[in-house]
């Protein structure tokens, strides 16, 4: 089982519609989450973090976690073809000398 | 925000030549630093995890001795591809973390061997 798991993609969504990233992960002493964007032939961009259960609200953006149930998902509303991207979930668990544990990315497009 | 860049953005060497790839964290002290391998289409390959002042820890399966890291200050690492070959042509991307479990990415090296 991988540690970090995404939803596979890739997701299509129109313009103007909410988006919902999803991600599973094993370890249950993981303590923070991260959600990065990485265009393509660019670097990850770090866009959410969230640490407690419930949500976190960034402009479009909600991110939300359920320690319970190991899970933890991003939202995108008012999608935008800007938007398009990879979006990688990040596990920090304070073990494995500190490392980020990724899942293997989620493609999404917005189409006009 | 936290700033990290990296340098060069792209390289290309001649098989068999080093190169080396700069790391620095412009706006805090990065306690830890990551760096990262992709290959189109692919997802970020963890390739070593390094702490200012001390060896770093290799990810299984990577070669120390071909891929040297130095993390010599809270602000600077470096990684040197030493007697590069094609195969070894990738996006090259680090990370660095502060005091907090967030980590920032530099904007990548593109490496091409030739």
């Amino acid at each position: 089982q991988k540690e970090v798991e995404q939803n596979s993609g890739p997701l299509s969504v129109p313009e103007g519609a909410i988006a919902s990233l999803n991600c599973t992960y094993s370890d249950r002493v993981s303590q923070s989450f991260f959600w990065y964007r990485q265009y393509s032939g660019k670097s990850p961009e770090l866009i959410m973090s969230i640490y407690s259960n419930g949500d976190k609200e960034d402009g479009r953006f909600t991110a939300q976690l359920n320690k319970a149930s190991q899970y933890v998902s991003l939202l995108i509303r008012d999608s935008q073809p800007s938007d398009s991207a990879t979006y990688l979930c990040a596990v920090y668990s304070g073990t494995s000398y500190g490392k980020l544990t990724f899942g293997q990315g989620t493609i999404l497009t917005v189409h006009p | 925000g936290a700033v990290v860049s990296q340098h060069p953005s792209w390289v290309i060497c001649k098989s068999g030549t080093s190169v080396k790839i700069e790391c620095r964290s412009l706006d805090f002290q990065a306690t830890t630093m990551f760096w990262y391998r992709q290959f189109p289409k692919q997802s970020l390959m963890l390739m070593a995890t390094s702490n200012e002042g001390s060896k770093a820890t290799y990810e299984q399966g990577v070669e120390k001795d071909k891929f040297l890291i130095n993390h010599a200050s809270l602000t600077l690492s470096t990684l040197t591809v030493t007697s590069a070959h094609p195969e070894d042509s990738s996006f090259y991307i680090c990370s660095a973390r502060g005091a907090g479990h967030e980590a920032f990415f530099g904007q990548g090296t593109r490496l091409t061997v030739v």
